[in-house]
């Protein structure tokens, strides 16, 4: 298995455009999460669904940050307008929602927004 | 709501030096826990958890961690550390009332010097 997947690795963009990451979870993981990494707040978790229906999003920042996943194999992330105090590293992971609950991180997604 | 906490920010070691990384935790029904590592420039891998059973696990690469129920900690250590683990140590958690949901300390950065 690949492993979680996450796309952009990278991207920098300007105050107000919209960012849209996504994400790969491993086949067959049927939990899926999306969390921020800063070094000021460390790892927040945003939001995190359960076969595909979102079960809590108590940690997403604002009306900006939206997340989705309309299929078991992808989910994205979007910030809309993009703000400079967005910038951090956005991770996702899974896992199965049965049995231990180990999470699988993908590789990350750095966003800069000037 | 549930924490962790992480009183150590930062720890500068030699190699072969003993470490000790403190990680609390507020809840008072069952837990499951875990160390993350995160390598310089890469994603969170799993270093050992905690279920049920035996308080002290064993988890890759020497360390191991002590779950402790009356002082709610779960102390990651290692007896020789090595310039390889030059890493971020986190601790996590998921609560007994969320089978999902796993919240992370700030994180404790482990500099060592060769």
């Amino acid at each position: 298995d690949a492993g979680v997947i996450q796309s952009p690795r990278h991207e920098v963009t300007e105050m107000g455009q919209e960012v849209t990451l996504r994400c790969k979870p491993i086949s067959g993981h049927n939990s899926l999460f999306w969390y921020r990494q800063t070094m000021m707040r460390g790892l927040e978790l945003l939001i995190y669904f359960n076969n595909n229906v979102p079960i809590d999003d108590s940690g997403m920042p604002e009306d900006r940050f939206s997340a989705k996943m309309p299929n078991a194999s992808f989910s994205t992330l979007k910030i809309q307008p993009s703000e400079p105090r967005d910038s951090a590293v956005y991770f996702c992971a899974s896992t199965l929602s049965s049995g231990a609950n180990v999470l699988t991180f993908g590789a990350g997604s750095r966003l800069t927004v000037l | 709501a549930q924490s962790v906490s992480q009183h150590n920010h930062h720890v500068i070691l030699s190699e072969a030096a003993s470490l000790e990384l403190g990680c609390n935790y507020s809840y008072g029904g069952t837990v499951n826990l875990f160390w993350y590592v995160q390598y310089p420039g890469q994603h969170l891998q799993l270093l050992l958890k905690y279920f049920s059973g035996d308080p002290l696990v064993k988890g890759i690469k020497g360390f191991e961690a002590e779950f402790i129920k009356s002082k709610f900690s779960f102390n990651l250590r290692k007896p020789s550390v090595q310039w390889s683990d030059t890493a971020e140590y986190f601790c996590a958690v998921i609560t007994g009332g969320a089978t999902n949901k796993l919240i992370f300390g700030t994180g404790t950065l482990l500099a060592v010097q060769p």
